[in-house]
């Protein structure tokens, strides 16, 4: 398996501008996770899925930001509008029971920038 | 509330010595911990994990890990230390919701090996 897949590695983009970033999960995984790294917070989960279905959405910053998971496996977070202090790493990770520790696994990450 | 603590931001240690990175966790019940690593501009990686058994967990690159149930303390530890093993390391702990599980991480604690 190729592993999470993330698209695109790195974006640059202007303030106000609509940012999609893309996740194709693990294949069989059913627990799909967005995360947020940035040298001030840190890593922030951000929403995740449980079979496709948003199961805590809570450290969604704010409106602008929104998550969808329409099959197994894609998933995107939309960022609209952005701005500056958006910038930051994000990572899609899966994970499954089934594969006998819940570990998670990760994406090499998204790097968005916004000017 | 669950949650996980990395007391140290950075932990500088010369090649061959041994090495630890501290976690301490709260959460209700049984905890699963997890240590992840971060190499720069790369996602997380799973190193080694805890469910049950033995309290010595054993994982990747040689490294391994002593639970601490009395301490609610998960230490990440490595024999002799190697100048590849500067990284950031990160520690989780799964919590969970209804029925699926969320990792929830520490603010992570950067590794410096010096040769």
């Amino acid at each position: 398996d190729a592993g999470v897949i993330q698209s695109p590695r790195h974006e640059v983009t202007e303030m106000g501008q609509e940012v999609t970033l893309r996740c194709k999960p693990i294949s069989g995984h059913n627990s799909l996770f967005w995360y947020r790294q940035t040298m001030m917070r840190g890593l922030e989960l951000l929403i995740y899925f449980n079979n496709n279905v948003p199961i805590d959405d809570s450290g969604m910053p704010e409106d602008r930001f929104s998550a969808k998971m329409p099959n197994a496996s894609f998933s995107t977070l939309k960022i609209q509008p952005s701005e500056p202090r958006d910038s930051a790493v994000y990572f899609c990770a899966s994970s499954s029971k089934h594969t006998g520790g819940d570990e998670a696994f990760f994406g090499q990450g998204t790097r968005l920038t916004v000017v | 509330a669950q949650s996980v603590a990395q007391p140290e931001d950075q932990v500088n240690v010369a090649e061959g010595n041994p090495l630890t990175v501290k976690c301490t966790y709260s959460v209700s019940g049984n905890p699963y911990l997890f240590w992840y690593v971060q190499y720069p501009n790369r996602g997380l990686q799973f190193l080694l994990k805890y469910i049950t058994g033995d309290n010595l967990v054993k994982g990747s690159y040689g490294f391994e890990a002593e639970f601490n149930k009395s301490q609610t303390s998960f230490h990440l530890k490595k024999p002799s230390a190697l100048v590849s093993d500067s990284a950031l390391y990160f520690c989780a702990v799964r919590a969970r919701m209804d029925s699926s599980y969320k990792l929830i991480f520490g603010s992570g604690t950067r590794l410096l090996v010096r040769p």
